[in-house]
């Protein structure tokens, strides 16, 4: 199947810094990518959804200022998370699919990246 | 976007089959279902997709009945290493492929 991947795997960085996580589609064009949260022992919860060339669109609580997205091409999506807090502190997954993806509704996703802010 | 529900969690012996039943009373027309697997620190694997009857893929099968407010994922034979949780989606091109993600079923094998 296709491949997602994820840098970096994990990252440990001071409060008050900015992180960059990079989602990158291996083998195929990922028209939109998605980036999720997830904390222990709780289930995914979307962020944001990004496309290609245009402005990601962000879930309802989620801070787009705070959270900056960029889908510069079609196989390189990144999550900067500014001003990072430990609350910030969690699993960030994200997910892809592919051209011609969306009528069959296929979405792979990446391993992960764990984000620890002291 | 459709709200799926699904046992916390189920419990399963090696060998047997697990079926684990997701209900989807508004899935949509365009809707499809999709189950992922997820492992601790893992993102979530797909296991398989379909949008009506039966689906069979080399690890599962999906039983979709007609009126589609509801699904079937089959694992035969469980392992320990099935032990994982499992998801089940609901969403359609109409929606830009955004999915939304319940609680899950945590299935735990035991030897």
């Amino acid at each position: 199947g296709a491949v997602v991947s994820q840098h970096p795997s994990r990252v440990i960085c001071k409060s008050g810094t900015s992180v960059k996580i990079e989602c990158r589609s291996l083998d195929f064009q990922a028209t939109t990518m998605f980036w999720y949260r997830q904390f222990p022992k709780q289930s995914l919860m979307l962020m944001a959804t990004s496309n290609e060339g245009s402005k990601a669109t962000y879930e309802q609580g989620v801070e787009k200022d705070k959270f900056l997205i960029n889908h510069a091409s079609l196989t390189l999506s990144t999550l900067t998370v500014t001003s990072a807090h430990p609350e910030d502190s969690s699993f960030y997954i994200c997910s892809a699919i592919g051209l011609a993806g969306i009528a069959g509704h296929e979405q792979y996703f990446g391993p992960g990246t764990r984000l620890t802010v002291t | 976007l459709a709200k799926t529900t699904q046992p916390i969690s189920m419990d399963s012996y090696e060998g047997q089959e697990v079926n684990i039943t997701c209900s989807h009373n508004n899935i949509a027309t365009n809707d499809y279902i999709t189950w992922y697997q997820q492992f601790p620190s893992q993102g979530p694997r797909f296991i398989i997709q379909g949008y009506k009857t039966k689906v069979t893929n080399e690890v599962a099968s999906l039983f979709i009945p007609a009126d589609r407010k509801s699904s079937t994922l089959s694992l035969p034979r469980v392992s320990l290493s099935d032990t994982a949780v499992y998801y089940c989606l609901v969403g359609g091109s109409g929606n830009t492929g955004k999915l939304i993600f319940g609680q899950g079923t945590t299935l735990q094998v035991k030897p």
